[in-house]
């Protein structure tokens, strides 16, 4: 089955830097990749998904890319503001499957 | 509007005591179904899923059954729970044929 695997599981980022979260799949099938963003003691929520067909996709100041070759993709979060500060998990699953495997999830904190 | 609702909060249970965790979607029909542990540094690992009444797919062998007996209902249970147990269990829905996930506001359970 799929593996999704993330890094860093912590990173820590002065107000207005870039982050930078990637992650890695197994499953070359895969072509529905979401990233969500759980803020502390809330619940998950989807920020921003790309799929197999593009190479990179925008959101103000979040992006997302997507290298198929290499079975990566990465989430870039631009001029940083404290209410960044969250947990990210990333996830893939085949379209049609509707079953999502996540990553272990990176805890973002960004300093004022 | 579609809303999830997931009870209880919070729950602290003993070992070898049996759990129900029920969550009901409304606003929508035929939903997919989904239930979610998040334990540190696992991120969210996929315990079930349904895609229609009485369709239940285990996804990791454990302690721990599903069932839906209803279209917008969907219950965890276990007969007797064990340590291994403990974390925050997450319910989820999504529409029919699409990935997008929507998460309840999840029940912390504590296996003593």
């Amino acid at each position: 089955g799929e593996n999704v695997e993330q890094h860093p599981s912590t990173l820590s980022v002065q107000e207005g830097d870039s982050a930078v979260i990637k992650c890695t799949y197994s499953d070359s099938a895969s072509n529905y990749f979401p990233w969500y963003k759980q803020e502390l003691g809330k619940r998950p929520q989807l920020i921003i998904d790309i799929r197999s067909n593009v190479g990179e996709k925008k959101d103000q100041r979040i992006a997302v890319t997507l290298n198929k070759t290499a079975k990566h993709f990465s989430l870039h979060i631009t001029e940083t503001q404290p209410e960044d500060s969250a947990v990210y998990f990333c996830a893939a699953s085949i379209e049609g499957f509707q079953k999502l495997v996540f990553g272990t999830g990176t805890r973002l904190l960004v300093s004022p | 509007s579609q809303t999830i609702h997931q009870w209880p909060a919070t729950l602290v249970q003993p070992v070898g005591s049996p759990l129900s965790l029920e969550c009901t979607v409304e606003g929508t029909s035929n939903p997919n179904l989904y239930w979610y542990r998040q334990a540190a540094g696992r991120g969210l690992q996929l315990l079930f899923y349904s895609v229609g009444i009485g369709q239940i797919s285990s996804e990791v062998p454990q302690n721990l059954s599903a069932s839906r007996p209803q279209d917008r209902q969907f219950i965890l249970s276990s007969k007797k729970l064990l340590l291994s147990d403990s974390g925050f269990y997450l319910c989820a829905w999504s529409h029919l044929g699409r990935e997008k996930l929507f998460f309840g506001s999840g029940t912390q359970l504590s296996v003593l």
